[in-house]
């Protein structure tokens, strides 16, 4: 199965960059990662994915290690509403099929 | 475009009955995902249908189905009720696999009597 590993809490300052990091060491070579948020009583909304390059975009960045066992998302700066508990999530075989696994995710707060 | 519905929004069924769960989603979205977040297990995921086939499946019993319509619009079913089938069930929907920019609905909250 593959599995992530994330901090449980962080907290920022507003306007400041949050950064999360998100282990995955055992991601297949094809496999891509994934962040969603979840806000407090919300669907998760999704964020970005990316494979092997670093991605951006308008409400993100994603930058992966070259050896692909780890990512770090970036929020250049973040406000309030970026409060929410931030899942970064990959694909592993389970039971013969392929399966996303979302994990505890990383509750992050954003404070005045 | 509208959002991913999903119906009904509040359920209340007693152990050992059985329900249906309503998801819509976005027009044009051919893949729709279901998922079960409890406190105590999180997020997980159910199934996932692409074009009215069940292409990925969860760890879930058997007592957990679902299946997908021509129009895309999916529906899930669990049978035999356990308490521990109280939860918050997603459904999301996106135009190719499962994760990719998928869109949430707002849920269906189960709770199992």
């Amino acid at each position: 199965d593959a599995k992530t590993t994330q901090p449980t809490s962080m907290d920022c300052a507003e306007g400041r960059a949050a950064n999360l990091p998100c282990n995955h060491s055992t991601i297949s070579g094809n496999e891509y990662v994934y962040w969603y948020r979840q806000i407090h009583s919300q669907g998760p909304q999704y964020i970005i994915h990316g494979l092997k390059n670093n991605e951006t975009n308008e409400m993100a960045s994603l930058i992966i290690t070259e050896d692909r066992k780890s990512s770090t998302l970036i929020l250049p700066h973040a406000t309030l509403r970026d409060t929410a508990v931030y899942y970064c999530i990959v694909r592993g075989t389970s039971g013969g099929s392929y399966i996303p696994t979302f994990g505890r995710g990383t509750s992050l707060i954003v404070h005045p | 475009k509208a959002g991913v519905t999903q119906t009904p929004r509040y359920l209340i069924k007693t152990r050992g009955q059985q329900v249906t769960l309503s998801c819509s989603p976005i027009s044009g979205h051919r893949s729709v995902s279901w998922y079960q977040q409890t406190p105590g297990q999180g997020l997980q995921f159910l199934f996932e249908y692409f074009s009215e086939t069940q292409r990925n499946k969860g760890n879930f019993p058997g007592r957990f189905s679902g299946r997908q319509f021509s129009n895309s619009r999916s529906e899930m079913n669990v049978s035999t009720l356990e308490l521990g089938d109280s939860a918050l069930y997603l459904c999301a929907s996106s135009e190719g696999q499962v994760l990719f920019e998928q869109y949430f609905g707002p849920g269906t909250r189960l709770t199992v009597t």
